[in-house]
Parts: C-alpha cells; sequence; structure tokens
C-alpha cells in the first residue's frame, strides 16, 4: 500500500512565523501535490511537482513556497503565517492518475 | 478552464436504500474523473476512476459511478447505503488530453446515512 505521511496532524503558530509542513510518500511516485481544504471550497491546489527541484503553481500559490530536494519529499513553507492560512493542508502522491493522500495538517495561525 | 461542481451540500439517505451523490464537470479534453471519499479527521481515499471504457465505473465499498458524456456528469451510486458510508465525498477531474497535472476538486457532498 501507497503510505503518504505528514510530519504534524495539528500546528498551531503566530503570525509572522516561517513554517514548515514536511510530506513524505514510500512508493516511488513521480508527481507530488500540496492542497489545502476548506468548508464549502473543497481542495484547492498550492503547488505541485513532478520531478525533483521542479514545481508548478496551483490556484493560490500566493503567500507559499515549496521545496522538493528529494523524489520522496515535498515541502510546504509558509513564508511568514497569517491568520488566513488557518487550514486543513492535505498532501498527495501520484504515479499517473490516482492520488493518495496523507492524514492531513490542520494548522492554526493566531 | 477545467471546473467540477456538486450541486448538494449535504444528501440524506436511510440505511438499506439506494444513495446517489451528484457531479457534473467541464473540461476542453477528455475528462479524467475520480471520487474520493473522507473520513472525519483523515485524509481523502481514492474510490474510483473513469479514464476510458464503460461508462460504468465499479470501485471500492461497493459504490459505482456513471460516466454521461452528453450531460458532462459522472454521478456516485451505491445500490444500498451503509451506516458506515456516512462521510465527506468529493468528484475531481483533470483534463487527460492537456498533460496537465492538475487536478479539480468539488466542493464537497456530505453523505449521511440514517439507521
Amino acid at each position: 500500500d501507497v503510505k503518504v505521511t505528514q510530519s504534524s496532524r495539528y500546528l498551531v503558530k503566530r503570525t509572522g512565523e516561517k513554517v514548515f509542513l514536511e510530506c513524505v510518500q514510500d512508493m516511488d511516485h513521480e508527481n507530488m501535490f500540496w492542497y489545502r481544504q476548506d468548508p464549502g471550497l473543497g481542495l484547492r491546489l498550492i503547488y505541485f511537482s513532478y520531478d525533483v527541484k521542479m514545481k508548478e503553481k496551483g490556484d493560490i500559490p500566493e503567500g507559499y513556497s515549496v521545496s522538493r530536494e528529494k523524489k520522496e519529499r515535498f515541502s510546504l513553507i509558509l513564508e511568514s503565517a497569517s491568520t488566513n492560512q488557518t487550514s486543513m493542508y492535505l498532501c498527495a502522491s501520484s504515479l499517473w492518475v490516482e492520488q493518495y493522500f496523507g492524514p492531513g495538517t490542520r494548522l492554526t495561525v493566531t | 478552464a477545467q471546473s467540477v461542481a456538486q450541486p448538494e451540500d449535504q444528501v440524506n439517505v436511510a440505511e438499506g436504500n439506494p444513495l446517489t451523490v451528484k457531479c457534473t464537470y467541464s473540461v476542453s479534453g477528455n475528462p479524467y474523473l475520480f471520487w474520493y471519499v473522507q473520513y472525519p479527521n483523515r485524509g481523502l481515499q481514492f474510490l474510483l476512476k473513469y479514464i476510458t471504457g464503460d461508462n460504468l465505473v465499479k470501485g471500492s465499498y461497493g459504490f459505482e459511478a456513471e460516466f454521461n458524456k452528453s450531460q458532462t456528469s459522472f454521478h456516485l451510486k451505491k445500490p444500498s447505503a451503509l451506516v458506515s458510508d456516512s462521510a465527506l465525498y468529493f468528484c475531481a477531474v483533470r483534463d487527460g488530453a492537456s498533460g496537465t497535472y492538475k487536478y479539480i476538486f468539488g466542493t464537497g457532498t456530505r453523505l449521511k446515512v440514517l439507521a
């Protein structure tokens, strides 16, 4: 079975802090994704990566950056956290079409 | 541009009755269509997909979905609902002709199966 793990289930940070969310997959998948999930808005794509060091912006990249130095690891960085970034963050990986999701990180910015 | 609509925020159904969760989509090329389920405090789990071939697709836990090209729909169905099916369901689409890896998700439909 594919396993996608995320570094934290719950995270509380202060406004202005730099925040790192880590995601690791164990199935050698080429593609990895970061989404945020908000009630009534569904999942919105922040960034995705189709290879090491390759990335593309999704629909809502503002205020975020990403890093993919190794195939199995995809990091989401909030450069200066703000309260409107309080959300559930979901990481996913895929080889071809279906995506496999991690358990999510619920981030609260106060 | 790609888009997905799930017109119902919530669907209530009695246990043992058939269920349908609706999804319509818009893509300029060939649609790759997906259903995912999310249980409380969990990530999304893949249920089924349509890429090509038979319009009726069977997936996990007894779920199936019907691809209807003329109505641009991909409704999720199950003949007999279980209380344990209660969860949040997401439809997603990807444009298979464009080469993009970008998926668009609907806003989700909460399914409540009543005992």
